[in-house]
């Protein structure tokens, strides 16, 4: 069965500075992975989608994230932060071995980044 | 904007009551998800609906229902409420299978 784990339930940078947001997932077959980032009172939106093509993939907004197999990650960065970025960050694994629904997304519990002046 | 439209935005409703939620998908997208968010159980995928037909089940309580009409809207039907079911609900759409979500603004539900 999939799973996601996102390591920091919150992190916090100063504007200009790099973004780390660590995401580790367990999955029986290749995954899809996804990044998704909710602002406050709106809906999630996709920043980014892992399909087994090109490990590292680049996202809207600057953002990019690193496919590790040996590692089982799938960690959203981004050189340099922007306030606008403050958000709350998803990492969503697809249940891709159950007929391959993308209803079947598994989210992680999310990361709220924020970001100081 | 993502071109899913839920409504209503908010809705506050008592215990024991029925509330139905409306999605409408972005123009071509065939399939409609529901997802519930709360602050102790995170996302939770509740229903997939592709072109009127249900694909996939999640989360989702005997007490809810949900169905797509043939211009692809989706309602989403909370009956028996409970403090509990006190969430944001989220409707997304795609166009198939592998296509990304696009996610509405959400219906915020209050029970009292």
């Amino acid at each position: 069965a999939q799973s996601v784990t996102q390591l920091d339930s919150h992190v916090s940078v100063s504007e200009g500075t790099p973004v780390l947001l660590r995401c580790n997932y367990s999955s029986s077959y290749s995954p899809s992975l996804f990044w998704y980032v909710q602002h406050p009172n709106k809906g999630l939106q996709l920043l980014l989608k892992y399909t087994s093509a090109a490990t590292l993939v680049k996202g809207i907004n600057g953002f990019e994230a690193e496919f590790k197999k040996s590692e089982t990650s799938f960690h959203l960065t981004k050189p340099s932060a922007h306030m606008s970025d403050a958000a709350e960050y998803f990492c969503v694994v697809s249940q891709k071995d159950y007929g391959g629904s993308q209803g079947n997304l598994i989210f992680g519990k999310g990361t709220k980044l924020s970001v100081k002046p | 904007d993502s071109g899913v439209t839920q409504t209503p935005k908010h809705l506050i409703t008592a215990t024991g009551q029925r509330v139905t939620l409306r999605c409408s998908p972005r123009s071509g997208d065939l399939s409609v998800y529901w997802y519930q968010q709360s602050l102790d159980q995170g996302l939770q995928f509740l229903i997939q609906y592709y072109n009127g037909e249900e694909r996939a089940k999640g989360n989702i309580l005997e007490r809810f229902s949900a169905q797509q009409f043939p211009d692809l809207h989706s309602e989403l039907n909370l009956s028996s409420l409970e403090l509990g079911d006190s969430a944001l609900y989220f409707c997304a759409s795609s166009v198939g299978q592998d296509s990304p979500l696009h996610f509405g603004n959400g219906t915020r539900l209050t029970v009292t």
